[in-house]
């Protein structure tokens, strides 16, 4: 079965430092690559995805995320984080001919301090 | 304007006890989906449903029935609750044509079982 690690459960970090969240997977063939974020109180929703063409794909509030097939991953970036950008940070994967079903990494919790 | 909404926030319910969970959508989704997200473990898919009336068995199945008589409502059912099935419970739907649509997800119930 399709597994997803995410490797960080609890990262800390400083407004304006840089981060990267890692997400690997274990399916060998052709995938659809999720971020979904989830911000305290709030629902989970799409910070962004990869499906085809340019391996680097940006979302919502400056995150971009590089899909390295070789390597089975899509690591979550950002160059400078803000208060705001604490949450939990979930890595979802889905096969390419599987429906619109999604295996879940563990999730990240970030924190950004003041 | 996508909107999932679950029928509580919070519930606590007792050993043995029936519990229904109920998910609306109003975005006219084919598919509809129910997780279980406990921590470190990311979210788990339970059941989900492609059209109405029918349903397929996700990751963890065990204890949990599903019921999907209307296009946009999928229900999830606790048998006979027990206490390792105390958890945040998220629905989610989805557009069936396409493997990488986005899912859009609801507030979540949060499951207390004494």
């Amino acid at each position: 079965a399709q597994s997803v690690s995410q490797h960080n459960h609890h990262v800390i970090l400083s407004e304006a430092a840089s981060l990267e969240l890692g997400c690997n997977y274990s399916y060998g063939g052709t995938v659809n690559l999720f971020w979904y974020v989830q911000y305290p109180g709030q629902h989970l929703q799409l910070l962004l995805k990869y499906f085809s063409g340019d391996p680097l794909v940006k979302g919502i509030k400056g995150f971009e995320a590089e899909f390295i097939k070789s390597k089975f991953s899509f690591n979550l970036r950002k160059p400078s984080v803000q208060w705001s950008d604490t949450a939990e940070y979930f890595c979802a994967v889905n096969e390419g001919n599987a429906g619109n079903m999604l295996t879940f990494g563990g999730g990240t919790r970030l924190m950004v301090k003041p | 304007d996508v909107k999932v909404t679950q029928s509580s926030r919070y519930l606590v319910k007792r050993t043995g006890e029936k519990v229904f969970l109920e998910c609306v959508q109003d975005m006219d989704h084919e598919n509809m989906f129910w997780y279980r997200q406990d921590p470190g473990l990311g979210l788990r898919l339970i059941y989900f449903s492609y059209d109405v009336k029918m349903k397929e068995k996700g990751d963890i199945p065990e204890g949990y029935s599903v019921s999907r008589e209307k296009k946009e409502r999928f229900s999830l059912i606790l048998e006979s609750a027990s206490t390792n099935q105390t958890s945040m419970y998220l629905c989610a739907s989805s557009f069936w044509e396409s493997s990488y649509n986005e899912q859009f997800f609801g507030p979540g119930t949060r499951l207390t079982v004494l």
